[in-house]
């Protein structure tokens, strides 16, 4: 299984640009890479994924590394609403959907 | 939002009593799964199903089994219940595989065993 390593917390102003990293460098070829978020008292919320290209949605964008032993989730204007656990999870497919510490954003007003 | 219901919300029972947690979905998709979450151990995975009638073990399948009888509803029942089952348990659906399917998850049975 590809191994995470995500920061424990980061802390963002609102409306300002938030960068979440991650580090999968035991990624394969094959495997996506999803980020969900939890917020309090929730159950997780998807929020992207990609395999090699970056991608754009309506709540974000991932940009993955070309070697892909990384990636970055951006909030383009963060706001008291995107206050979460982030998860990095990079899916080796078969069922085993595996939720790490993740990263938990404080965001300021 | 993904139409996934748990039911009951909340729930207080007494160590050695059965317990049977409902999801249902009205997404027609073909995949779901159970998850409980516990302080320091994020998500874990107790059982998937990946079609009416079957279902598979997850990392923590010990002490539950899984029933989906019809698309909509997978049911996770706790025989016997005890204290170390005292968490959320999410439940969660997938159009296609996790692989490169995103999964939704509903809002979670806080389920608490004295």
């Amino acid at each position: 299984d590809a191994k995470t390593t995500q920061p424990n917390s980061m802390e963002s102003n609102e409306e300002e640009p938030v960068h979440l990293p991650c580090n999968h460098s035991t990624i394969s070829g094959t495997d996506y890479i999803h980020w969900y978020r939890q917020l309090p008292s929730q159950g997780p919320e998807y929020v992207i994924h990609g395999l090699t290209s970056n991608v754009n949605n309506r709540m974000a964008s991932l940009a993955i590394a070309e070697d892909r032993k990384s990636s970055t989730l951006i909030l383009h204007r963060a706001t008291l609403r995107d206050a979460a656990v982030y998860y990095c999870i990079p899916n080796t497919g078969g069922f085993k959907t595996i939720f790490g510490a993740g990263t938990r954003l404080f965001v300021k007003a | 939002d993904a139409g996934i219901t748990q039911s009951p919300r909340h729930k207080v029972t007494e160590t050695g009593t059965p317990v049977t947690l409902r999801c249902h979905q009205t997404e027609n998709h073909r995949y779901m799964y159970w998850y409980r979450q516990d302080p320091g151990h994020g998500l874990r995975l107790i059982h998937y199903s990946y079609g009416v009638k079957d279902t598979d073990k997850g990392e923590v399948s010990d002490g539950y089994s899984v029933s989906r009888s019809k698309t909509e509803d997978f049911l996770l029942t706790l025989e016997s219940a005890t204290s170390s089952q005292t968490s959320v348990y999410f439940c969660a659906i997938s159009e296609g595989a996790p692989s490169n399917q995103p999964q939704h998850f509903g809002d979670g049975t806080r389920l608490s065993i004295l």
